[in-house]
């Protein structure tokens, strides 16, 4: 079956350290991939995406992720870690073909201790 | 560039109850979605949107959800009656073309959160 994975629920990350947030997929074909924060009471943002081409991924606010295709995973990274970075992340796909949607993973919530 | 907008921002009703949801996606996309987000999971589609017409409600429970695009611009998503299992954020997207194309992005409202007592 379809899905995507975040094997992460919560994590704590102190202040100024460095992040990685897992994703693993299952798909038949490589999805379009995508990282989604939301902070509590917000909406969903988009931090990057990823379509073809260079498997490293430069986001906003400092977030990167790499597309690694042998382990269907696209994991979200960032080298330091600020206090306002503490929300919930959400990995979600999109099959390659006309009208598909998004699909979420459960998401990962990160926590930022000082 | 105006987001998308969604009101109410907060909705508290009793079951059996309805209740109505409205979103106004960004001028010009073509793609509305409307997801529901229970806690501690993430957005599920109940239904995607192509100009006025119906893409895919496949997971929109039909027998108490309904939705509507008239005029291919906003929308609104109503349940009647309510359960207690309702209870959720409701999120509105939209994109200039379906999600499935390369390139393309799906911007999010800041949601209507429903608490059903």
């Amino acid at each position: 079956a379809q899905s995507v994975t975040q094997p992460d629920i919560h994590i704590t990350v102190s202040e100024g350290a460095s992040l990685e947030l897992r994703c693993n997929y299952s798909y038949g074909a490589t999805p379009y991939l995508f990282w989604y924060v939301q902070s509590p009471g917000q909406g969903l943002q988009l931090l990057l995406k990823y379509f073809s081409g260079d498997t490293l991924v430069q986001g906003i606010k400092g977030f990167e992720a790499e597309f690694k295709r042998s382990q269907s995973s696209f994991n979200l990274r960032k080298p330091s870690v600020h206090w306002s970075d503490a929300a919930e992340y959400f990995c979600a796909v999109v099959p390659r073909r006309g009208y598909s949607t998004l699909t979420f993973g459960k998401g990962t919530m990160l926590l930022v201790s000082p | 560039e105006a987001g998308v907008a969604q009101s109410p921002r907060y909705k508290i009703i009793e079951k059996r109850q309805s209740v109505a949801f409205w979103c106004n996606p960004i001028s010009g996309h073509a793609t509305l979605y409307w997801y529901q987000q229970i806690l501690g999971q993430g957005p599920k589609l109940l239904i995607q949107f192509q100009n006025n017409g119906v893409v895919d409600d496949s997971q929109l429970p039909k027998d108490r959800f309904s939705a509507e695009r008239l005029k291919g611009v906003d929308s609104t998503l109503k349940i009647q009656p309510a359960k207690l299992e309702d209870s959720a954020v409701y999120l509105c997207a939209s994109s200039s073309i379906p999600m499935g194309q390369m390139n393309t992005e799906a911007f999010f409202g800041q949601g209507t959160r429903l608490t059903v007592v």
